[in-house]
């Protein structure tokens, strides 16, 4: 299977914009979804598709993709976004699913 | 409301077995993906395997010949068979309802967009 690689951390100051990348060869036939993940709590999709946000989820948070290459895009962060964020697509050569090895947000 | 929910967890020695149960409302299992993912103390999420619409599955290399998933449409339920645990194994598991989409003739999307809360499956003597 391949592989998805991500920074492991990355900080922000409040208010700020902070782009969270994520590579690998299938994100050139997948959309990244990404995952917000809080201590002792379960992951919660952000951003799926080309550019999509499930209900409840703040108009902050935005997705992009160019080559292999995926970005979730958080404008305006806030302390609640601090936070864990994983990409996921699935490698449609062998249709494992895929999960990069995660993101740590500081918002300071 | 559209929720799962795990159950089957627990402290298990090397070379056991449990098996995992993901109860479904809301939504028909069959109609959608069944994914499972762990976490290990301090870890990322790990993919483990997945079952989809057809039935058919697929699992992570490091759990193929001792892991099972399946689903009983008529419980509404998933599981995930666990056999000749190991220490490794040590995490908490998560079922997620998977969703796969063909957007355009170059590009399609996989997403998890529900989750359960979790159960610990613990690996020790």
């Amino acid at each position: 299977s391949s592989e998805l690689t991500q920074d492991p951390a990355v900080s922000v100051a409040l208010g700020q914009t902070v782009r969270i990348t994520c590579q690998g060869d299938s994100l050139r036939s997948y959309y990244a979804s990404w995952y917000q993940q809080k201590p002792g709590q379960a992951p919660v999709l952000v951003i799926y598709g080309e550019n999509s946000r499930p209900s409840g989820i703040p108009d902050r948070f935005s997705g992009s993709t160019s080559g292999n290459t995926a970005s979730l895009t958080i404008t305006g962060a806030q302390a609640e976004d601090e936070a864990d964020y994983y990409c996921n697509s699935r490698d449609s050569s062998d249709n494992h699913v895929i999960f990069g090895g995660g993101t740590k947000l500081t918002v300071l | 409301e559209v929720q799962l929910a795990e159950s089957g967890g627990g402290l298990v020695q090397p070379g056991g077995s449990l098996r995992l149960s993901c109860a479904a409302s809301g939504f028909t299992v069959s109609r959608n993906y069944m994914t499972w993912v762990r976490q290990a103390p301090g870890k990322g999420l790990e993919w483990v395997s997945v079952i989809d619409s057809g039935g058919r599955t697929y699992y992570a290399d490091s759990v193929k010949g001792r892991f099972t998933i399946s689903r009983d449409n008529s419980k509404n339920t998933g599981f995930l068979q666990m056999n000749s645990l190991r220490a490794e194994d040590t995490a908490v598991y998560y079922c997620a309802r998977g969703e796969h989409d063909v957007l355009t003739a170059y590009y399609m999307s996989y997403y998890m967009d529900v989750w359960g809360k979790g159960t610990t499956v613990t690996v020790s003597s």
